[in-house]
């Protein structure tokens, strides 16, 4: 069965510093991976994929994220963080026999200015 | 394009009654899924529709809930006779077809409070 897991219930990051949310990946077959952030009582943004093709894929408000294979990760990052960057931020994997997105238990980023 | 709505965004009822939600996909999406977020958990998947079909039901319970995509008119969650373990979050979102690549796009959610 597919699955993600989201090792970290929290990252706290100083305003300015890189950040990094953790994802790993249990998937048969070639994944499809997505992040989703969700702000304070409003529905998930789309922020990211990664299909096939680059390693590094580039999203919406200077994220990114890196799939790696051999850790089975995709990791999102950011190299300066922002306050409003603060959120409830989502990983997700595409089950490829139902097309359901199947989520992380989420990871709440909390930057200090 | 209004994304996808859904109403009502607040909802309370007492022990016993019917919660109706409603979503109502982007245009050009056909096909619809419901998650349900309940406190300190993430989003459970609970039905994935296409207009006038179910595809897969798998995430909902087999009691007291059911949905609806009809042919005309918006996606319907039905919860019977509620209990306070529903008290959530729920959202809803729309999808394009069957390619896995496609990008789901999320409405802002319905919250229910059974007291």
């Amino acid at each position: 069965a597919q699955s993600v897991a989201q090792p970290e219930d929290q990252v706290n990051v100083a305003e300015g510093n890189p950040l990094t949310v953790k994802c790993t990946y249990s998937v048969s077959g070639n994944p499809y991976l997505f992040w989703y952030v969700q702000y304070p009582n409003r529905g998930l943004q789309f922020l990211l994929k990664y299909i096939t093709g680059d390693n590094l894929v580039k999203g919406s408000y200077g994220f990114e994220a890196e799939f790696n294979k051999s850790q089975t990760s995709f990791h999102l990052k950011k190299p300066s963080a922002l306050v409003s960057d603060s959120a409830l931020y989502f990983c997700a994997v595409r089950d490829g026999a139902t097309n359901k997105l199947i989520f992380g238990t989420g990871t709440l980023l909390a930057v200090q200015p | 394009n209004a994304g996808v709505m859904q109403n009502p965004r607040h909802l309370v009822r007492r022990r016993g009654q019917e919660a109706r939600l409603r979503c109502s996909p982007m245009k050009g999406h056909s096909h619809v899924y419901w998650y349900r977020q309940l406190p300190e958990e993430g989003l459970k998947f609970m039905v994935y529709l296409q207009k006038e079909n179910i595809i897969d039901e798998s995430g909902m319970p087999k009691e007291r809930f059911s949905a609806e995509f009809p042919k005309e008119g918006p996606s319907i969650l039905r919860i019977q006779q509620v209990v306070r373990g529903d008290s959530a979050a729920y959202f809803c979102a729309g999808g394009a077809g069957y390619d896995g690549a496609n990008v789901l796009t999320f409405g802002a959610g319905s919250r229910l409070t059974v007291l």
